[in-house]
């Protein structure tokens, strides 16, 4: 499968915390996208980072993306209660029209 | 600038009924995708259409499943004669163009389809 894997599938912190969460793949890409879920909505689109950059900033959020190791990164610095959500990572591979979604890390934000 | 539109948000089917989900993309969008997300999991892609073609369904279910967007009016994914495992969010996304290369895909809010 080419789907991205979520590291770790969920994660609770203290609001002012930093959040880090993983994400792994299999083949390689033309880009990498995350993703947040707030309960019963649907997905927003937080940031995206080419095969060709190392390191994404927006905001609170930073990525990292290391093609050797098939792997990136988001963390989200002073963590608040309305960080509370799912993050997925997003694969765009270098054919197919599709994205990958991995399984998602569940953020729990305690105020 | 409304976003991606899907409707309904919530659909009840009783087995053996069909379910038709609706999705006007983004306006200046010409590229659908529609993707499900079964409880506990990730998006599942199923089918990327542009305007009157479908371009890869490799994802749908081979039985049952169809997807169509034609040249006015909004997308449409309709699944005959549910059944309980057809329980799920379906998402649609749009894009300028293929891929989605350098922007991202829009989401709706999703159909929430409960099957009982």
């Amino acid at each position: 499968s080419q789907q991205g894997e979520e590291d770790p599938q969920a994660l609770s912190i203290q609001e002012g915390e930093n959040a880090t969460m993983n994400c792994s793949y299999k083949t390689s890409i033309n880009n990498l996208q995350w993703y947040r879920q707030n309960s019963g909505r649907g997905l927003v689109h937080l940031i995206l980072i080419r095969s060709n950059e190392r390191e994404k900033h927006s905001g609170r959020l930073r990525v990292t993306l290391d093609t050797s190791k098939k792997s990136s990164s988001l963390l989200i610095t002073a963590s608040r209660a309305a960080d509370t959500a799912s993050y997925f990572c997003a694969t765009d591979p270098n054919t197919g029209n599709q994205f990958y979604f991995g399984t998602g890390t569940s953020l729990t934000v305690i105020p | 600038n409304a976003g991606v539109m899907q409707n309904p948000r919530h659909l009840v089917r009783r087995r053996g009924q069909e379910a038709r989900l609706r999705c006007s993309p983004m306006k200046g969008h010409s590229h659908v995708y529609w993707y499900r997300q079964l409880p506990e999991e990730g998006l599942k892609f199923m089918v990327y259409l542009q305007k009157e073609n479908i371009i890869d369904e490799s994802g749908m279910p081979k039985e049952r499943f169809s997807a169509e967007f034609p040249k006015e009016g909004p997308s449409i994914l309709r699944i005959q004669q549910v059944v309980r495992g057809d329980s799920a969010a379906y998402f649609c996304a749009s894009s300028p163009e293929q891929g989605a290369a350098g922007y991202g895909y829009t989401f709706g809010s999703g159909t929430r389809l409960t099957v009982v």
